[in-house]
């Protein structure tokens, strides 16, 4: 399964632009890379995926490398609401017909007022 | 509105004493998630259901159970509870067939085991 790594922590200046990485390097060509955060004692929330191409919601942008061994979730103005822990994830194809979320082990951010 | 709901939020089971939390779901999907996350750790997947098709994770222990009797519903049952046990429990579903589905999660069910 392919496997992502994360910084363990970063801190960000509210209202300025929060750069999380992400390494996925043995990711295949048919996986996504999902990103999710997690407030504290609440479930899981999907902020973002995407496959090869850099897209963008009301929420993040996504920027994948062209080789896609890696991607940047961007938070464009982060606020204190926005502390979290965010995961970086790749779905994995599992037969005959599903799929498994392969979490990373999170980057806590913490944004600072 | 559409949701994943996981009851109780928290639960308090003693040690070796079967315990069973539940999810249920209006969004009619049909593949079922169960996580278990620890403390500081990321959520580590247990099983999941693909319609009615179990697939178990080849590391979760088989003190851990599951049954989903329809769409909307999926129980974790867990056999005999020890205090390596106690962990938030999160389930979770999506709609898989298409390329642009995501995972919704519940709010979790926070285990205590004394």
């Amino acid at each position: 399964d392919a496997k992502t790594t994360q910084p363990p922590s970063m801190d960000c200046a509210e209202g300025r632009a929060a750069n999380l990485p992400c390494n996925h390097s043995t990711i295949s060509g048919n996986e996504y890379v999902y990103w999710y955060r997690q407030i504290h004692s609440q479930g899981p929330q999907y902020i973002i995926h995407g496959l090869k191409n850099n897209e963008t919601n009301e929420m993040a942008s996504l920027i994948i490398t062209e080789d896609r061994k890696s991607s940047t979730l961007i938070l464009p103005h982060a606020t204190l609401r926005d502390t979290a822990v965010y995961y970086c994830i790749v779905r994995v194809f599992y037969p005959p017909g599903t799929y498994k979320y392969i979490f990373g082990t999170g980057t806590r951010l913490k944004v600072l007022a | 509105d559409a949701m994943v709901i996981q009851n109780p939020r928290y639960q308090v089971t003693q040690f070796g004493k079967p315990v069973t939390l539940s999810c249920s779901q209006t969004l009619n999907h049909n593949v079922m998630y169960w996580y278990q996350q620890k403390s500081s750790q990321a959520p580590k997947l247990l099983f999941h259901y693909y319609d009615k098709d179990f697939n178990n994770e080849a590391d979760t222990p088989d003190n851990f159970q599951s049954r989903r009797p329809n769409t909307s519903f999926c129980f974790l049952d867990i056999r005999s509870p020890g205090l390596g046990d106690a962990a938030m429990y999160l389930c979770a579903t999506s709609r898989e067939g298409e390329s642009t589905d995501t995972q919704y999660f519940g709010p979790g069910t926070r285990l205590t085991v004394l």
